[in-house]
């Protein structure tokens, strides 16, 4: 089974920290992706990745950035933590075309 | 601009009988299509999906319509059981991104 591991489930932090999210997976998959979802608006595509060092913007790539330094791992990083960020976070790999697999999920509350 | 739409926020079915989830979609060039299943404090979970080329897809309760001239495709669920309570989001695929709806509530009355 593939699996797909998130660091944290719950963090809570204050504006203007500097905040790491961390995604593993464990089947050599290319492609990673962050989405966050937020009530009414769906999952929406943050960043993703098709190789190690290798990062595309998705369609709210603002206030955001990522990091492959390892094929297995995709970091998400806010630089200052907004009060707007807060949402739940997720992270998904995926193996050329088809199906995404996705983490538990990270919840970040921004005080 | 949202390119893929779910505009039934939530539903309501009774157990035993047939849920109909809905979805639009505004881009031509989408090839691929995928529901998720989502419930409370875990990460969505794949379906079931279809290909452009095919105007139904079907694995066990599960069967997903396409119709590619509306740009419409819809999940049935037969019959509908109290653990499809859930949120359900559609996806549509287009330059290796998936898309997602805004997804829909789905709940099942016993």
């Amino acid at each position: 089974d593939v699996k797909v591991t998130q660091s944290s489930r719950y963090l809570v932090k204050r504006t203007g920290e500097k905040v790491f999210l961390e995604c593993v997976q464990d089947m050599d998959h290319e492609n990673m992706f962050w989405y966050r979802q937020d009530p009414g608006l769906g999952l929406r595509l943050i960043y993703f990745s098709y190789d190690v060092k290798m990062k595309e913007k998705g369609d709210i790539p603002e206030g955001y950035s990522v990091s492959r330094e390892k094929k297995e791992r995709f970091s998400l990083i806010l630089e200052s933590a907004s009060t707007n960020q807060t949402s739940m976070y997720l992270c998904a790999s995926s193996l050329g075309k088809g199906e995404l697999f996705f983490g538990e999920g990270s919840r970040l509350t921004v005080l | 601009d949202q390119q893929v739409k779910q505009n039934s926020p939530s539903l309501s079915v009774q157990e035993g009988r047939i849920s109909i989830l809905n979805c639009d979609y505004t881009n031509s060039m989408f090839d691929y299509f995928l529901w998720y299943k989502k419930y409370p404090a875990e990460g969505p979970t794949f379906l079931i999906s279809i290909s452009s080329i095919k105007d139904k897809n079907e694995d066990g309760r599960f069967t997903v319509f396409l119709n590619k001239s509306a740009k419409h495709l819809s999940l049935h669920i037969v019959p509908s059981q109290p653990g499809d309570s859930a949120v359900y989001f559609c996806a549509a695929k287009g330059n290796e991104k998936l898309t997602f709806g805004t997804g829909t509530r789905l709940t099942i009355i016993p």
